[in-house]
């Protein structure tokens, strides 16, 4: 039993390059979202979607796309990466309404960028 | 603006010993609050609360809110060293007018138990 995967686990960007931070659940949830933990700061919402087809902008979004064409899946993209991006990313996902909160999250990405 | 306080920020204790972790929390239009484990990495999900007054239980761990006094405390009885880890509170609200609702997450209480 998978759960919610997330790959790589660790990258190391140089300033403006672009990537993709991949992210699969196999529990058919509905809910998927993007996290940042910094530290000191707590986890902070990135970007999320309510099903496949539809996201919404979280607290920090700038710098940051997804899509959700599948209920399995949803990337996260960095378009041009800053050093302000260098963070731990996670992936977690939840089942629709009445249980959104409980969140199952992937082991995370730790991103550097010099 | 929403925000959640968690303290002590660090505690170190031996086997054994009890343990109270305290979160507090402003938020507009609550709907629950959670408390997840984080070892190493991913957090997991230990409680949802979202009663005042009522405990939440699971072994050796419990919880309660006070909707009030806008708190929640976690207890950890008889400590073992693998209860050692970082423990985040997060309050569920329904602000923003989206569907999804709100999640903010407090910095978190690292826990160490010594054996």
């Amino acid at each position: 039993n998978a759960g919610v995967t997330q790959t790589p686990k660790f990258q190391v960007l140089k300033t403006g390059q672009s990537m993709t931070l991949q992210c699969a659940q196999d529990m058919n949830h509905e809910y998927m979202s993007w996290y940042r933990q910094d530290p000191g700061m707590g986890l902070r919402l990135i970007h999320y979607s309510v099903g496949a087809g539809i996201t919404d902008q979280g607290e920090v979004p700038n710098g940051y796309n997804v899509s959700r064409s599948t209920t399995e899946d949803f990337p996260l993209r960095l378009l041009s990466a800053a050093p302000s991006q260098t963070s731990v990313y996670f992936c977690a996902s939840s089942l629709g309404q009445g249980f959104r909160e409980k969140l199952f999250f992937g082991s995370g990405t730790q991103l550097s960028v010099l | 603006e929403d925000k959640v306080v968690q303290s002590p920020l660090s505690l170190v204790v031996h086997e054994g010993d009890t343990v109270t972790l305290n979160c507090s929390y402003e938020v507009t239009n609550f709907r629950s609050l959670l408390w997840y484990k984080q070892e190493k990495k991913a957090p997991t999900f230990l409680f949802m609360l979202t009663s005042s007054g009522i405990e939440k239980k699971s072994g050796r761990l419990s919880s309660i809110l006070d909707k009030k006094e806008l708190f929640s405390i976690l207890n950890i009885t008889a400590t073992q060293t693998g209860d050692s880890a970082v423990y985040l509170c997060a309050v569920g609200s329904n602000a923003g007018g989206t569907s999804y609702g709100k999640l903010t997450f407090g910095q978190g209480t690292i826990l160490t138990v010594h054996p």
